[in-house]
């Protein structure tokens, strides 16, 4: 099956700093997500991006399909930012299989 | 509102027990998902489902069951034959090409 690698596996913040999460992914895909759990559990989807760049306030992300990695911006982060953020990609031809990556666990500290 | 509702919030079986987690969705979506999630780590695919009447096995369905009677209803039965149940378990829905929405999870404890 594809493999999904995310790194850094924690990071910790000050508030206000900026921060880049990269998911690496071993095989060709047609959907890409980013999701936020946060610390009760809820998974909140971020972005679908398969290919190209997205912003939504002060998250970004972008995904370069034919290198096989997508990046997740976060920029003046705040408190509420921490959380496990992961990748989830479906391989092409895979069906509506999505498949996980190991997470990114983010604390932004005052 | 449109989403996901797993019920219960948390569960708790006994040794030998087969429990069922619940699972609905109004987003007329035509794939489900369930996942596991042990702590400190990512999800992990048990089951999932592409149209109503079939479903396939994901990277751990050992010890789970699941059916797909009605599209927005994918319950997952954890049987007795899963040594090690205790986890968060996640469900979770999607239209090819969209994206995925999650349930609140079903929070699992063998007692």
């Amino acid at each position: 099956g594809i493999q999904v690698e995310q790194s850094p596996p924690d990071l910790i913040l000050q508030e206000g700093a900026n921060s880049t999460l990269r998911c690496n992914f071993s095989d060709s895909v047609n959907n890409l997500q980013w999701f936020h759990q946060n610390p009760w559990g809820q998974l909140i989807n971020l972005f679908y991006i398969p290919s190209g760049t997205k912003q939504n306030g002060r998250l970004s992300a972008t995904t370069v399909a034919t290198e096989r990695y997508s990046l997740l911006y976060i920029s003046s982060s705040q408190t509420t930012d921490s959380g496990v953020y992961f990748c989830a990609v479906e391989r092409r031809g895979g069906g509506n299989k999505l498949t996980f990556g190991t997470g990114t666990q983010l604390k932004v500290e005052l | 509102d449109g989403g996901i509702t797993q019920s219960p919030k948390y569960l708790f079986r006994k040794e030998g027990q087969n429990v069922t987690l619940s699972c609905e969705q109004n987003l007329n979506h035509d794939a489900m998902y369930w996942y596991r999630q042990d702590p400190g780590q990512g999800l992990r695919l048990i089951y999932y489902s592409q149209i109503v009447n079939d479903f396939q096995k994901g990277d751990i369905a050992e010890g789970y069951s699941v059916s797909r009677e009605k599209k927005e209803s994918f319950p997952l039965t954890v049987t007795s034959a899963q040594k090690n149940p205790t986890a968060f378990y996640l469900c979770a829905s999607s239209t090819r090409g969209q994206v995925a929405f999650f349930g609140q999870g079903t929070r699992l404890t063998v007692v």
